[in-house]
C-alpha cells in the first residue's frame, strides 16, 4: 500500500535549534507539497516541487525555513533556528501531475509531523 | 475574499443518518478540482473524493457523494449512513488548473477551514 512517509512523527526541541523534517513521496509521484497546519491559521502551503524544481514557496518565511529535494525519493523541510511560533503540524503530499491534471485526481498526504519548540 | 469556505465550523448527526458538509469556492478558471479530506483525531489527512470542473456527474465514493452545483459554486460533501468512525475534521479544497503551470504561483490545494463532524450513537 503506496503511501507518503514523513519522519519524525512527533518533535520537541528547543528555541533556536535547528529542525529538519523529510518526507518520502509515493514512488512515482513527480509533485511534492509541504504544509503547515495550526489552529489559527489551518492549512497553509509552505513550498511545493514539480520534477524536483521549486515552482513555489512564497508561503516560506525566508530567512529560517528552506525546503529542497535532493532526489526524487527524499524531500526535506528545515527550520533553522526554530521558534516557538513554528510550533504546528507539517504535512508533506504527493501526486503525479501531467500538466495541469493530476493522476487519479488525487494528492496523497503523509501523517504529518508534529512539531513543538519550548 | 477567501477561495474556499466552509460555513459550519461544527456539526453533529445521528449515527446511521446521513449529512452534508457544505463548501464554497471562489475561482474565475473554468478548469479546477474540487477535494474532500478527513482528518481524524489522529491527525493524517485521508483523501475522500474528487470532482472535476468538467465532470457531468456528481462524485461517488462509497458512502461518500460530492453535490457539485457549479452555478452555485458549491460542492457539498454527503455522507449517507454515518457512522462512529465518521467523526472528524472534513477539509474542503481546490486547485485550480491555471495555476498549475509550470512557474504558476498557486499549483496547489487550497483548503477551507474545515469542518468538525461529531456522530453520535
Amino acid at each position: 500500500d503506496a503511501r507518503v512517509t514523513q519522519t519524525p512523527r512527533h518533535k520537541v526541541t528547543e528555541m533556536g535549534q535547528e529542525v529538519t523534517m523529510r518526507c518520502q513521496p509515493i514512488l512515482g509521484h513527480n509533485t511534492v507539497f509541504w504544509y503547515r497546519q495550526t489552529m489559527m491559521q489551518g492549512l497553509e502551503l509552505l513550498a511545493y516541487f514539480r520534477n524536483r524544481a521549486p515552482l513555489d514557496d512564497s508561503g516560506m518565511p525566508k530567512d529560517r525555513f528552506s525546503a529542497e529535494m535532493p532526489d526524487a525519493t527524499l524531500a526535506t523541510l528545515k527550520i533553522q533556528p526554530s521558534e516557538p511560533r513554528d510550533s504546528a503540524v507539517y504535512f508533506c503530499a504527493s501526486g503525479f501531475a501531467v500538466g495541469t491534471a493530476f493522476s487519479g485526481n488525487t494528492i496523497y498526504f503523509g501523517e504529518g509531523s508534529w512539531l513543538t519548540v519550548v | 475574499a477567501q477561495k474556499i469556505t466552509q460555513t459550519q465550523p461544527g456539526m453533529f448527526v445521528q449515527e446511521k443518518e446521513a449529512v452534508t458538509l457544505d463548501c464554497t469556492y471562489d475561482t474565475s478558471d473554468q478548469s479546477y478540482g474540487l477535494f474532500w479530506y478527513k482528518q481524524p483525531s489522529s491527525g493524517e489527512m485521508i483523501f475522500l473524493i474528487y470532482q472535476g470542473s468538467y465532470d457531468e456527474q456528481n462524485a461517488t465514493e462509497g458512502r461518500y457523494s460530492l453535490n457539485f452545483q457549479k452555478a452555485r459554486k458549491s460542492a457539498n460533501l454527503v455522507i449517507s449512513a454515518s457512522q462512529l468512525g465518521d467523526s472528524a475534521m472534513y477539509f474542503c479544497a481546490m486547485r485550480e488548473a491555471s495555476s498549475m503551470n509550470y512557474g504558476g504561483s498557486q499549483g496547489n490545494l487550497i483548503f477551507g477551514k474545515g469542518t468538525k463532524l461529531s456522530v453520535k450513537p
